[in-house]
């Protein structure tokens, strides 16, 4: 079974409103990582925090690491339409990806 | 440009028929991962290499195989296609195990089998 598992499902914001997605893990990790995927193109990495890391940001996005809860969350401030896409994680331990959350922004 | 090259881009083959698909990972990237994407589904892992080797093994059909050469190129055989292989097939490839490093994935392959 895949150690990443993203909620919600689906999303949907207007455009300039943050938008939150979670990731949960299953084992002890080194990293965790986001990825994003536009339809019917290959994922591109995001972001990785380290086990140590408890935030970090990159632009509009902001990610959470919780390792006591095998949790992450990933943030992406003032949402834009071009945000629109499904976005997953995948730890360093296991690159396995749940079903992702599919973010739709409308402008 | 990620790096990652897959071939080739689209292939429409019949039930019953063997494909082979083709992926180069980034100069260095010792890891290559193969993914299986059905239509509006997520990535379902297929099989891992690092550096010659199987690493890990997900839900991957006994008609289908892989390997990984000492060039580190990798190559995913897919036999007695069925219509339901129709999917995108991504590859990855990573740096050293255990490194912090990302994945860098390859646009795909589109199978359609007709």
């Amino acid at each position: 079974s895949q150690q990443g598992e993203e909620d919600p499902q689906a999303l949907s914001i207007q455009e300039g409103e943050n938008a939150t997605m979670n990731c949960s893990y299953k084992t002890s990790i080194n990293n965790l990582q986001w990825y994003r995927q536009n339809s019917g193109r290959g994922l591109v990495h995001l972001i990785l925090i380290r086990s140590n890391e408890r935030e970090k940001h990159s632009g509009r996005l902001r990610v959470t690491l919780d390792t006591s809860k095998k949790s992450s969350s990933l943030l992406i401030t003032a949402s834009r339409a071009a945000d629109t896409a499904s976005y997953f994680c995948a730890t360093d331990e296991d690159m396995r990806f749940g079903a992702g959350t599919r973010l739709t922004v409308k402008p | 440009d990620s790096g990652v090259t897959q071939t080739p881009k689209h292939l429409i083959t019949a039930t019953g028929q063997r494909v082979t698909l083709r992926c180069s990972p980034r100069s260095g990237d010792l890891s290559v991962y193969w993914y299986q994407q059905s239509l509006d589904q997520g990535l379902q892992f297929l099989i891992q290499y690092y550096n010659g080797e199987e690493r890990a093994k997900g839900n991957i059909l006994e008609r289908f195989s892989a390997q990984q050469f000492p060039d580190l190129h990798s190559e995913l055989n897919l036999s007695s296609l069925e219509l339901g292989d129709s999917a995108l097939y991504f590859c990855a490839s990573s740096g050293q195990q255990g490194a912090d490093t990302e994945a860098f994935f390859g646009q795909g392959t589109r199978l359609t089998v007709v």
